[in-house]
């Protein structure tokens, strides 16, 4: 199975917004309602930032937001901040034999 | 506090075998689905592996069907990965994280190298 494809880099200066893209299939990100997001900074572990596409855990900024058309799902960061330069990655449930399957990562940079 | 405690990792030629453990803690660990997700050194995240609460379903991704074992013991609050015929293509840090839709709390990781 293919992971979701992900751009592998974005940009945006302190106080701007970003969108990170996750595109998928009709088996995967079109089929469920079952993506979420992850940031992960160097050297940590990934830490959950949206689930079930649009939803935030308790304690998690509401400057980030997801959302999902069709196959592809997105993440927003409002407001950025140099504390979110991370990489990001998107999953899904999937309909395969592999139940759950990740985007290959987005660097996030911040200017 | 919910917390999750990988350990077991470390070098291992190709062919041999490992055994990583995670202890949970803070939670009902027998009420949720638990899983593995491994990260080779400097790539992406890449879905391993998971066990139902009970331990009757299990799902593994194809490049470690056959080699790979999942399990977990509710009575230790533990759940496991024994790795069997190990490949360099397994090197990775190997986490355990705790499935409700979506993986909500990780360890911090352990380190597998396969390498002679």
């Amino acid at each position: 199975q293919s992971a979701l494809t992900q751009p592998a880099s974005v940009s945006g200066s302190p106080g701007q917004s970003i969108t990170i893209s996750c595109t998928g299939t009709s088996s995967d990100v079109g089929g469920y309602n079952y993506v979420s997001w992850y940031q992960q900074h160097p050297g940590k572990a990934p830490k959950l930032m949206i689930y079930e596409v649009s939803n935030r855990p308790s304690g998690v900024s509401n400057r980030f937001s997801g959302s999902k058309s069709g196959n592809t799902a997105s993440l927003t960061i409002s407001g950025l901040q140099a504390e979110d330069e991370a990489d990001y990655y998107c999953s899904s449930y999937t309909s395969s034999s592999t139940p759950w399957v990740f985007g290959g990562g987005t660097k996030l940079t911040v200017l | 506090e919910v917390q999750l405690v990988e350990s077991g990792g470390g070098l291992v030629q190709p062919g041999g075998s490992l055994r990583l453990s995670c202890a949970a803690s803070g939670f009902t660990f027998s009420s949720y689905w638990m899983s593995w997700v491994r990260q080779a050194p400097g790539k992406g995240l890449e879905w391993v592996a998971n066990i139902k609460q009970d331990g009757s379903e299990k799902y593994y991704v194809d490049s470690v069907k056959g080699r790979f074992t999942i399990s977990r013991d509710n009575a230790k609050n533990s759940l496991y990965l024994q790795m069997n015929s190990l490949r360099a293509e397994d090197t990775a840090v190997y986490y355990c994280a705790r499935e409700l839709g979506a993986k909500d709390y990780w360890g911090q990781g352990t380190l597998v190298t396969v390498s002679s």
